[in-house]
Order: structure tokens, then C-alpha cells, then sequence
């Protein structure tokens, strides 16, 4: 079936440091939403992308929409402990379907 | 402006016994999404509602139903409960009309032990 592939799968990152995460899809997407989620929490919406070549950025997040429409960029500049969790992407394939896919997930932890 | 509820946030039952899952979308959300998400096989789509239909269905069996009621409130049942059932189910809920792809916002998730 339909998959997002995320990568890397975890990273662990300094303090401060920037960090970069990525998902790729096998056919075209033209929403592209970031999540990040707590243990034992739901996904918490972070930056939603809706056009080919698109950045948008949240705080020290930026994302991007690529242009082939299948994959998506995030950016987590100047990392904080705070920002330990799994980073997921998603959205609905295609057109007309409100069948959303999600990715394997990015595992980030922060070494203080 | 409350977020998605759900309920009961913990649930533990025994293999054969069915459950119900409770979902309160974000006031004014008409349209309600479940997934399921496990360790092993992540985020998986469940079924989506608006206006009361259900107008997507993810590759689960007969056993995981769900309904939505006239103020979007959401319900879903799975009957006949399994060992692999157990897992984080995820309600999300979004503004979403006609074929415009809006943002989902989650609540906390029911997580459901089967023994």
C-alpha cells in the first residue's frame, strides 16, 4: 500500500544544534503536513504545506514542499531539549481522498 | 477553543469482548478521522466521517466500525477483540469540506489493552 518513508528513522543531536528530516513518497501529494508527538500523547500539528516549492516556517521550524510533489523537507534550527519526540509527515494522496498517509516517523533526541 | 477529546483515555478488556471509543472534534470540525497506531505498524488509517457518512475506509476487517452523530461527535466499535487490537487509537478531527484538504488536529488518543 501507500507509504511515506521518512529519513533518517532517529537521530540524536547536540544541544543548539540544526537538524533535518525528510519524507519521500511514491506518488504525488498536494498537502504536506508535519506532526510531532509526545509518548503517550497525539500528534501535535506543526506546519501544513499546501503548494509545490512552498516554505513555511513555525518558530525555529521550517518546512518545505518539494517541487515534484513528493516529498517534503523539515528543519528544526537551534534545538532545544523540548524538541525530543517523533516527527511524523502526512497527507492525502492525490486528489479527492481524505484518507490520510502517515510516515514511519523521525525519532529526534537532544543531548543537552 | 477545546481541543479533540476522547474517551475513556485507558481501556483494558479481554480477548472476545468488544469495545466502544468515544471522540469530541474541535467545535465547529465537521469532519472526524481514526487511526490506530501501533509500534510495528505506525499511524494507520482507520475511517473518516463527515455529515454523518463515512466517506473513507483504511484496510481493517469488518470488526472496527465507527458511526458519526448529527453534532460530529464520533464513535468507533471494534468487535470480537484480538491481541494485535492492542494499540493507541487516534481521533482527529478537521474543518475539511467538499474537496478542500484541511489541517487534522488530534486529540490524546484512547489506548486500548487487549488480554
Amino acid at each position: 500500500g501507500q507509504q511515506l518513508n521518512q529519513s533518517p528513522q532517529s537521530m540524536f543531536i547536540q544541544e543548539g544544534e540544526d537538524v533535518s528530516m525528510n519524507c519521500t513518497s511514491s506518488s504525488i501529494f498536494n498537502t504536506w503536513l508535519w506532526y510531532k508527538q509526545d509518548p503517550g500523547e497525539g500528534p501535535v500539528l506543526l506546519i501544513a504545506l499546501y503548494k509545490a516549492g512552498e516554505l513555511t516556517s513555525n518558530g525555529r521550524l521550517t518546512a518545505q514542499f518539494g517541487i515534484t510533489r513528493k516529498d517534503s523537507f523539515l528543519n528544526i534550527s537551534a534545538s532545544i531539549p523540548s524538541d525530543v519526540g517523533i516527527y511524523f509527515c502526512a497527507g492525502p494522496p492525490g486528489s479527492g481522498t481524505y484518507k490520510y498517509i502517515f510516515g514511519t516517523g523521525t525519532r529526534l533526541k537532544v543531548l543537552a | 477553543k477545546a481541543g479533540v477529546t476522547q474517551t475513556p483515555r485507558y481501556l483494558i478488556k479481554t480477548r472476545g469482548q468488544q469495545v466502544t471509543l468515544s471522540c469530541s472534534p474541535i467545535s465547529g470540525h465537521r469532519s472526524v478521522s481514526w487511526y490506530q497506531q501501533t509500534p510495528g505498524q505506525g499511524l494507520q488509517f482507520l475511517f473518516e466521517y463527515f455529515s454523518e457518512t463515512q466517506r473513507n475506509k483504511g484496510n481493517f476487517p469488518g470488526r472496527f466500525s465507527g458511526r458519526q452523530f448529527s453534532n460530529s461527535r464520533s464513535e468507533m466499535n471494534v468487535s470480537t477483540l484480538e491481541l494485535g487490537d492492542s494499540a493507541l487509537y487516534l481521533c482527529a478531527s478537521s474543518l475539511a469540506g467538499g474537496l478542500s484538504y484541511n489541517e487534522q488536529f488530534f486529540g490524546p488518543g484512547t489506548r486500548l489493552t487487549v488480554l
